[in-house]
């Protein structure tokens, strides 16, 4: 049971929008910044959105995050094959004294 | 450029202790804002938070695991070395070496992320 709630399962086509929600409460998210990381198959996850909406250098800005109160979302905007992969939140969690992870949102392209 | 690699047994038994090393390079851990630390995998599942060494050699751990856990650092080696005891089945996972980053306008060991990720290595437990 993660401290994070993400769907499962997300899906798109090509060139498609779709978009990635990542639950929390008052003692994560609602007080801390969100980071968000893409784990293509079979290799290390890789850091892609981090203080909410800052990509770091080399993420395509067809990537974007935001949050709104206890929750934050992912977007993948001009969706591509090499899009699909699994994509995790996470951030400080107040009440575990520790970084807390969504479950996961394993992504098909279509 | 920024490399970290872990290194350790991947296969251990129940109840023994498992030592896992992380030899990075590119940055120091010296340096203002950096840590390093660990989050492990299990097989198809989520991504959980265990250690993290900081840059002023502040260390914090996973309340959960805290007991089980011990994390140092060799400055000569560029190395971070995390031990872990008693392992048991379930502790089966892969477990990734990662640098993390303090956040501008931040201060307090909460402020990071993690920016860079070793590998990972695949740690069975079976007897």
């Amino acid at each position: 049971q993660s401290v994070l709630t993400q769907p499962p399962s997300a899906s798109g086509t090509p060139g498609q929008r779709v978009t990635i929600s990542c639950s929390g409460s008052t003692s994560n998210i609602g007080r801390e910044t969100v980071i968000w990381y893409q784990q293509l198959p079979g290799t290390a996850p890789k850091l892609l959105i981090y203080n909410d909406n800052q990509r770091p250098t080399g993420v395509p800005d067809r990537f974007s995050g935001s949050k709104s109160g206890t929750s934050a979302s992912l977007a993948i905007s001009g969706l591509r094959s090499e899009d699909e992969a699994d994509y995790y939140c996470s951030t400080w969690g107040d009440s575990l004294n520790g970084w807390v992870f969504g479950g996961g949102t394993k992504l098909t392209v279509l | 450029q920024i490399t970290l690699k872990e290194s350790g047994p991947t296969l251990v038994k129940p109840t023994q202790t498992l030592t896992l090393t992380c030899t990075f390079s590119g940055f120091s851990l010296s340096t203002s804002g950096v840590g390093v630390g660990w989050i492990r995998q299990p097989p198809e599942k989520a991504l959980q938070w265990l250690a993290l060494f900081y840059w002023d050699d502040d260390k914090r751990y996973s309340p959960s695991l805290k007991s089980r856990l011990t994390i140092t650092k060799d400055t000569s080696k560029n190395q971070v070395v995390l031990t872990m005891t008693n392992m048991d089945p379930v502790d089966t996972a892969t477990y990734y070496c990662v640098l993390a980053r303090r956040r501008a306008s931040c201060s307090g060991g909460r402020c990071y992320y993690f920016e860079y990720w070793g590998q990972g290595t695949l740690v069975t437990v079976s007897s």
